[in-house]
């Protein structure tokens, strides 16, 4: 089955600056990659997501990179603000177009600190 | 638009007692899943329905974990006999459409289960 994993799994960095979270998954028929910011005590919110055939989206302050050849994916947060900070998921889904359900398997989490 | 409503948000048991967790997801919503999230991990997919059937439990426990979603509309999981490694928040998630490539998934806000 599909293996994710993601790096690091703890992140500080000082307000302003940015951020960037790592995700390598194992399973090449994957094609569907969302992020998921999960604050203290409350419920998982997809806040972007990609599909394997685009290398890149932007959505203001957040945007996610795709190397289909490598593997790997990553979520970059820009000017980063004490609202920020949270936990956050990397997941993938492989895409198969008919039969059994597709998997959607989550990354380990990553906690980020915004510093004031 | 109401959320995915889950309860009880807390809930303490013995080892070897039985729990039920109650799911009612966002209305009009088809697929609905059960998730196990540990602490410090990713949640994990336990159950998957579409509608009122069973698309995806090959990672349920069997044994001891069973759900149901009889009408197609909410849904309980519940452990019997329960096991210190039970310990986790049950989150309950549905979309409008059974492929995650297409249909975000929104979360209830868990169940935190301790298993002592």
């Amino acid at each position: 089955g599909e293996n994710v994993e993601q790096h690091p799994s703890t992140l500080s960095v000082q307000e302003g600056d940015s951020a960037v979270i790592k995700c390598t998954y194992s399973d090449s028929a994957s094609n569907y990659f969302p992020w998921y910011k999960q604050e203290l005590g409350k419920r998982p919110q997809l806040i972007i997501d990609i599909r394997s055939n685009v290398g890149e989206k932007k959505d203001q302050r957040i945007a996610v990179t795709l190397n289909k050849t490598a593997k790997h994916f990553s979520l970059h947060i820009t000017e980063t603000q004490p609202e920020d900070s949270a936990v956050y998921f990397c997941a993938a889904s492989n895409g198969e177009s008919s039969g059994s359900a597709r998997q959607l398997t989550f990354g380990s989490g990553t906690q980020l600190t915004v510093l004031p | 638009e109401a959320g995915v409503a889950q309860s009880p948000r807390y809930k303490i048991i013995e080892k070897r007692q039985s729990v039920a967790f109650w799911c009612n997801p966002i209305s009009g919503h088809a697929t609905l899943y059960w998730y196990q999230q540990i602490l410090g991990q990713g949640p994990k997919l336990l159950i998957q329905f579409q509608n009122n059937g069973v698309v995806d439990d090959s990672q349920l426990p069997k044994d001891r974990f069973s759900a149901e979603r009889l009408k197609g509309v909410d849904s309980t999981l519940k452990i019997q006999p329960a096991k210190l490694e039970d310990s986790a928040v049950y989150l309950c998630a549905s979309s409008k459409r059974r492929d995650f490539n297409t249909g975000e998934l929104f979360f209830g806000e868990g169940s935190r289960l301790t298993v002592l």
